[in-house]
């Protein structure tokens, strides 16, 4: 089974500084990963997904992250935090498709890291 | 265009008693799935549906927990003889067809349901 872990359950940073929210996962075949935000009392928006190809992978709203294969990790990186930045981070990661499922897989998600911004 | 809408936005019910909540996809997005955030959490699997196919149920917890999608459109969760455990926030998603990636899935706001 695969599982995601996120070390940090809370980060806090002062705006205008750089940040890093750490990802790992465990899985002993290819694997699709994604980040995803939560804003309070909203669903899960997609940030950005590594699927193949370049390791580093750019999102929505000046996130990148890195997808590091001997370190089975998936850091997610932003250079200069803003207020509006605050919020939960789940990383995810899913299977690669299967024929049966018609191409789309469940995603098994971290327990997440609060992000909160110091003015 | 419009998203993922879900219904209702709260729930409060007592124990023992049934509730359905309700999924409407993205129009076009035949995929569809149904996931459970309990409090501090991250969302964890429960079913998944492609058009009215319910291909893969392994995250349902118990019996109690059903889930429908009878047109292929609007899906139900239902769960049956409620218990304070079963208070969290329940998400859908829908996404197109993968093919041969794995299509974004796009989530709802959540039903937030309260077990007293």
């Amino acid at each position: 089974a695969q599982s995601v872990t996120q070390l940090d359950s809370q980060v806090p940073v002062f705006e205008e500084a750089p940040v890093e929210l750490r990802c790992n996962y465990s899985s002993s075949v290819s694997v699709y990963l994604f980040w995803y935000v939560q804003y309070p009392n909203q669903g899960l928006q997609l940030l950005l997904k590594y699927l193949s190809g370049s390791t580093l992978v750019k999102g929505i709203n000046g996130f990148e992250a890195e997808f590091n294969k001997s370190q089975t990790s998936f850091h997610l990186r932003k250079p200069s935090v803003h207020i509006s930045d605050t919020a939960e981070y789940f990383c995810a990661v899913s299977d690669p498709v299967k024929k049966s499922n018609f191409g789309n897989e469940k995603l098994t998600f971290g327990t997440g890291t609060r992000l909160t911004i110091i003015p | 265009g419009a998203g993922v809408s879900q219904s209702p936005r709260y729930k409060v019910a007592k124990r023992g008693q049934d509730v359905a909540l309700r999924c409407d996809p993205i129009s076009g997005h035949v995929s569809l799935f149904w996931y459970q955030q309990a409090l501090g959490q991250g969302p964890e699997f429960l079913t998944y549906f492609q058009n009215e196919a319910q291909l893969d149920k392994s995250g349902l917890p118990s019996d109690r927990f059903f889930a429908e999608r009878p047109e292929g459109s609007v899906s139900t969760l239902k769960i049956q003889r409620t218990q304070q455990e079963d208070s969290a926030v329940y998400l859908c998603a829908s996404s197109l067809p993968g093919g041969y990636i794995n299509q974004p899935q796009h989530f709802g706001d959540g039903t937030r349901l309260s077990i007293l």
